[in-house]
This record gives C-alpha cells, structure tokens and sequence, in this order.
C-alpha cells in the first residue's frame, strides 16, 4: 500500500532533551513538509523539502531541525531550544500535478508530550 | 486578521441534514482550494480539490468557490454520523515553484443519530 507513515504515534520527552520524529513515504512524492498542529490554530508550516539534499524554514522553524538524505525519508528533530513543544505534528508529502499544482497528501501525525 | 478565517464551531446537524462549511480568505493570489476532513487523533485526509472559481461536486461533497467574495464553502448532502469530524479548508497561490498551503483552522462538525 502506498502511503505515508510517521512514527512514533505517541512520544514523550523531558524537557532539555531533543527527539527525532520519523517520516516516511512511498509515493516516490518530491516533496515533503512538517506541520505542527495546536488546538485552536491552523496547520503551521515548520519545514518543507522540494528535493533531495534541499529544504527550507517555513514559518515557526526555531527549535526544529531536519534532514532529506533520501527522497523517501524527512525526519523532524525537535531540539531542546524549541520552547513549547507539546503538540500534534504531522508529515506531509505531494508531487507536481498536472497543470503545475501539487496537492498534499498526510500522514496519521505523531503526538509529542513533553514532562 | 489572519489570510484564511474558519469557524471553529461546533457544528451539530441531525443525521441527514444539507451541511455548509465555510472559509473566507484575503489574499486574492489564492487559486488553488482545498478541503480536509480530519478525524480526532488523526491526520487530515484530502476530500476535494478545486481551480479558480466554480463548483466542483464528488458524491454527496460539492465544493464551491467565489473568488469575487473570497468565500469557499463545502457541502455535504445527506449528512452521517461518521461525517462527524473537523474539516480543514487551505490554500494556496499557483505560482511556479511555491509549495506553501495556508490552512483554517478547522471547523468541527457533529452529526447526530
């Protein structure tokens, strides 16, 4: 089945430490993307990657790294200086379609819970 | 004020009822609309997509845009109780190269048995 997975679906951290989420696809999509999602507000856009090797801040990025070794794989590390981490995170992932739109497609989102 | 405006409800209609959801926006670069249904707990899944202006109708989904009035709606004919769910309009202009949606915040609907 093609599709995107993210894992783990529940993670917990102490505060001071950072954590890696994962994010992998198999939709051979170009592109992929990290959300964060608060109760109350939108879907916020923290990193999206065009190409292998390439990726840019979106806008909240502070305290959010990430990496696009693989065209299948963009995993987000949230690192100790991110200052409210607890929230829902979701990957997302779309190629260009016809007319030169892409259209986005998510996983089943990681929530993360700091102690 | 924020580029994309959504009630957040709740929302709660009777089983079989028509349901509107709307969004309003204000950038008038917005061409590209769509609409996600995202279940408690889950991530958003893509119900519709629409170009520019006009209607767009998928079973008992229609999605309509007025680009004129920066208003989108979606409706939902002979509502479910498993309709029962947050709907997420987002956004976005087409310009070569630009990846970025601009997402509401959601409405959250409950339809009851």
């Amino acid at each position: 089945d093609g599709g995107i997975t993210q894992s783990p679906k529940y993670l917990f951290r102490k505060e001071g430490q950072n954590v890696t989420l994962s994010c992998e696809q198999n939709l051979n999509h170009d592109a992929m993307y990290w959300y964060r999602q608060d109760p109350g507000q939108g879907l916020r856009l923290i990193y999206y990657s065009q190409i292998v090797n390439d990726f840019q801040k979106g806008d909240i990025a502070e305290g959010y790294s990430v990496s696009r070794e693989k065209k299948e794989s963009f995993p987000l590390t949230v690192t100790s200086a991110q200052k409210n981490p607890t929230a829902f995170y979701l990957c997302a992932s779309s190629t260009r379609g016809r007319g030169g739109t892409d259209t986005q497609y998510f996983g089943p989102g990681t929530r993360l819970t700091v102690l | 004020q924020k580029e994309v405006e959504q009630d957040p409800g709740p929302l709660s209609v009777p089983e079989g009822a028509i349901v509107s959801l709307n969004c309003t926006y204000s950038n008038s670069a917005f061409q590209y609309f769509m609409w996600y249904r995202q279940y408690s707990r889950k991530g958003p899944e893509l119900l519709m997509y629409t170009y520019s202006s006009g209607n767009k109708e998928d079973g008992r989904f229609t999605a309509q845009v007025d680009k004129s009035s920066k208003y989108i709606s979606l409706f939902i004919r002979d509502s479910q109780p498993s309709d029962s769910a947050t709907y997420l309009c987002a956004m976005s202009p087409y310009t070569s190269g630009t990846y970025k949606y601009i997402f509401g915040t959601g409405t959250r609907l409950k339809v009851l048995a």
